[in-house]
Formats: C-alpha cells, structure tokens, sequence
C-alpha cells in the first residue's frame, strides 16, 4: 500500500518568509511525529500526534514552528519567519499506535533551504 | 536525557567481510532499540528492532542484540554486500515515550 507522502519534496524560501509543510501519514495510523534532520546528523523530534492532539511537542525548537492535524490524518508543520539555521530535511513518520516499540514509517523528507 | 553513541563513519570494506557498527546508549528507564537505514536516494527505513533485554533483532542477515548491562546494540553482519552500501542510524525509544532518539549515523561503503 502507500507509504508516507510529504509536499513538497523540495522549498526554497528567502529568510523572514513563512512555509508549510505537508505530510500524508499511511492510512490507519494513528500517530504521527515530525523530526528535522541537518547535513551528517540523525534526525531530531521535533513534535509527536496522537490522533488530532499533539501528545508531545517538546522538540519544538521555539514559537516559530507550529503544527497541526486537524483531522488525524493529514498534517501540516508550520515555519514563521524562517531563519538560515531552519535549512534542514524535515521528515515526516507515522506508526499504528503510539507505542514506543511501534515501527515508524517515514517519508522521504521535505528539503527546506533558507537564503 | 536519553542519547545514542554510534562509531563514527565513514566505514569502507570489501565485499564478503565482516561488519561490526558499534552503537551505546543512554537511557533512565527500559527502552526499545532500533536500526534504521537510509538507501542513497531512499528514505528511512527500520532494519531492525528489540524491545527488551537480551533480545535479538534480525533482518537481511544483519543483527544486533539488545544488551542492558553494557547498553549495547552493535550490529553485525557476516558477509556484506556492495547493496548494503548506505548510512545506518541507531535509535532508541524510552518506555512510555513514542519519540524515537537517534545517533548521528554511520555512512558504509562496501567496495567489490
């Protein structure tokens, strides 16, 4: 079946501009988390979804970013004035249940450059 | 907090030998730890996963026990292939947590 889906694949923005982030998690799935991943490095939580409730946003790095799932499929991650540190892949995962041992399923990134 | 150690990269061997990349960690509670791979071009994929002590998890010949009294999870593999090529990352998630830590990752290059 189809795995995760996220649009764009690629965003450029020039510094100040606000983005939005989409990510189509596998059909069924209940949660749904957010990790941001820079060049050479893993990739770190950002925000996780249990449903349409964010059930842990505590990798958020500041009030800049935000996101939602209104209807707990879908979401949509968030970046006001974006700043040249924010160039990152911006994956995103989905898994069945939220349990820590459920497999989590990701996509193939959002590439976002910040000029 | 919780962290992941992985033996820095890049690795490079030949075709058919043995792989070992280390990873350590550090957790206050009882996690479950992961394998994931990044194929050139492709997205994370999990390798493989165990959920407690002394377990083993195990996919397309690679391995990695679970080892609570040296917070281990090395993977291993016995004859590598020029396929296996790509950057593995090891991950952990606490007990009663969903996110998943990750360490940097490790870059494999296997030359025929």
């Amino acid at each position: 079946g189809a795995g995760v889906s996220q649009t764009p694949s690629n965003k450029v923005t020039e510094k100040g501009k606000y983005v939005e982030l989409r990510c189509d998690p596998i059909s069924g799935h209940t949660a749904l988390y957010w990790y941001r991943q820079s060049l050479g490095q893993g990739p770190e939580f950002l925000i996780y979804f249990q449903g349409t409730g964010a059930a842990d946003d505590s990798g958020l790095p500041n009030d800049r970013f935000f996101a939602v799932r209104p209807e707990g499929s879908v979401s949509t991650l968030k970046i006001q004035r974006t700043e040249r540190g924010d160039s990152a892949v911006y994956l995103c995962a989905s898994s069945l249940g939220g349990a820590g041992s459920d497999t989590q399923y990701f996509g193939p990134g959002t590439r976002l450059t910040v000029l | 907090g919780d962290s992941v150690t992985q033996m820095e990269g890049p690795v490079t061997l030949s075709e058919e030998a043995f792989l070992t990349i280390n990873c350590t960690y550090t957790a206050t509670g009882y996690p479950s730890l992961f394998w994931y791979v990044q194929y050139p071009g492709e997205g994370l994929q999990l390798l493989l996963k165990a959920t407690k002590a002394d377990d083993k998890g195990s996919n397309k010949g690679f391995e990695a026990t679970y080892r609570k009294e040296t917070t281990s999870f090395h993977l291993e593999k016995g004859s590598v292939q020029v396929s296996d090529s790509a950057v593995y990352f090891c991950a952990l998630s606490e007990w009663g947590a969903q996110k998943l830590v990750f360490g940097q990752g490790t870059r494999l290059t296997i030359n025929p």
